[in-house]
């Protein structure tokens, strides 16, 4: 199946520093790639939906200027959370879709802590 | 907008019984739904999906089913093995590019 790679999967910082996080598709291009945002033992939730070579569309609550996303490749999507405090801290996930059916692959995650 | 919902949030069975989780959705035209499983520190893996023009589909030990009159999908685990333990996501898109809603997860937990 499609293989999406996430990049750091682990990273820690510190308060007030920008974190940028890479998502690629590896063997297949992906017009549109989601991020997600996950709390210990919740559901994924859907911070934005980034669209190749125009500006990715935020869930509602999502500060777009926090979670700077952009998608500047059919390969590659990146979320930059800038100034980043502890309430910050989360599993971010990736995710494109394979095909024009709409079959959905997503990356590792990225544990990220804020210190 | 598409709600889904799953239950139970979570599960128990003993090794080599059978795991049944249920999910139900609300937009009818919702055609696609796939499953997925997520282990501890990694992003969900697809495990198996079926779509509004098939009723049921099966892979091995993993079966899905789908009633679309009564907008209710289900995941069979025949055969459960440890290695099955893990959090499952039910979901639900209309298809093409469209975003997919998830369901709350299920934690399956298969003691040996």
């Amino acid at each position: 199946g499609a293989v999406v790679s996430q990049h750091p999967s682990r990273v820690i910082c510190k308060s007030g520093t920008s974190v940028k996080i890479e998502c690629r598709s590896l063997d297949f291009q992906a017009t549109t790639m989601f991020w997600y945002r996950q709390f210990p033992k919740q559901s994924l939730m859907l911070m934005a939906t980034s669209n190749e070579g125009s500006k990715a569309t935020y869930e509602q609550g999502v500060e777009k200027d926090k979670f700077l996303i952009n998608h500047a490749s059919l390969t590659l999507s990146t979320l930059t959370v800038t100034s980043a405090h502890p309430e910050d801290s989360s599993f971010y996930i990736c995710s494109a879709i394979g095909d024009a059916d709409g079959e959905l692959f997503f990356g590792e995650g990225s544990r990220l802590t804020v210190l | 907008g598409e709600n889904v919902e799953q239950h139970p949030s979570t599960l128990s069975v003993q090794e080599g019984d059978s795991a049944v989780i249920k999910c139900t959705y609300s937009d009818s035209a919702s055609n696609y739904f796939p499953w997925y499983k997520q282990e501890l520190g990694k992003g969900p893996q697809l495990i198996i999906d079926i779509r509004s023009n098939v009723g049921e589909k099966k892979d091995q030990r993993i079966a899905v089913t789908l009633n679309k009159t009564a907008k209710h999908f289900s995941l069979h685990i025949t055969e459960t093995q440890p290695e099955d333990s893990a959090v499952y996501f039910c979901a639900a898109s209309t298809g093409g590019y469209q975003k997919v809603t998830f369901g709350i997860g299920t934690k399956l937990q298969v003691i040996p």
